[in-house]
């Protein structure tokens, strides 16, 4: 099984930072990742699919990039909607997820 | 417009079998590369993939649940039903339902909580 590591598991930071996440798996899965974000009480919602493609509607401060074993999300300048949970997710073989990142002030 | 809701019973006993259900509407999963998910969250825990079923029938389970989890699909009723057994404390979580066409989890279900307990 494909397991993946997020780092950190947590970090503070403040509106208009910049913000980057990592995913690492423990095999590669070329491009097969894709990131969510999850608020409290709510569903996951798809921002980033096959490691860089931006989900439609999703804005443009988000961006994902990587390949093989080690992916980034990056947030270029943190909003106040931006708090929130961070997963990412692999589909390479079966489907596994990180075991996430939250995102405080 | 896509959407997906799950149902079930909200409250099981150990050791029963829980049956859920993925109602979904404004796809197909006659449609060729369609596929729906099962995934879990336990209470303040991270996401847990379960399941997944395509368009042509092919399954796929989670390795360390693949002996309790049975998906099926009735594309007539427009639905993707999970069963798992031997449910225990442990599996308390809420489920949810996701479709999956050519991007794993563009659209989800709200979920539903599941709360195993005598």
């Amino acid at each position: 099984d494909i397991q993946l590591t997020q780092s950190p598991s947590s970090l503070s930071a403040s509106v208009g930072d910049r913000v980057t996440i990592t995913c690492r798996a423990s095999q590669g899965i070329s491009t097969y990742l894709n990131w969510f974000q999850q608020k409290p009480g709510r569903a996951p919602k798809l921002l980033i699919h096959s490691a860089s493609s931006l989900q439609g509607g999703v804005p443009s401060r988000f961006s994902g990039s990587g390949s093989g074993t080690e992916f980034t999300l990056t947030i270029s300048s943190l909003q106040p909607d931006d708090f929130a949970t961070y997963y990412c997710l692999q589909t390479h073989a079966l489907h596994s997820f990180g075991q996430g990142t939250k995102v405080d002030i | 417009q896509v959407t997906l809701r799950e149902s079930g019973p909200a409250l099981v006993k150990p050791k029963q079998t829980l049956t859920l259900t993925c109602t979904f509407s404004g796809f197909s999963l006659n449609t060729g590369g369609m596929c729906v998910n099962w995934i879990r969250q336990p209470p303040g825990k991270a996401l847990e993939w379960l399941a997944r079923i395509d368009w042509d029938d092919e399954k796929y389970y989670n390795t360390s649940l693949t002996t309790r989890l049975t998906i099926s699909k009735d594309t007539s009723k427009n639905q993707v039903v999970l069963t798992m057994t031997s449910m225990d404390p442990a599996d308390t979580a809420t489920y949810y339902c996701a479709r999956d066409y050519g991007a794993f989890g563009d659209y989800w279900g709200q979920g539903i909580l599941v709360t195993v307990s005598s």
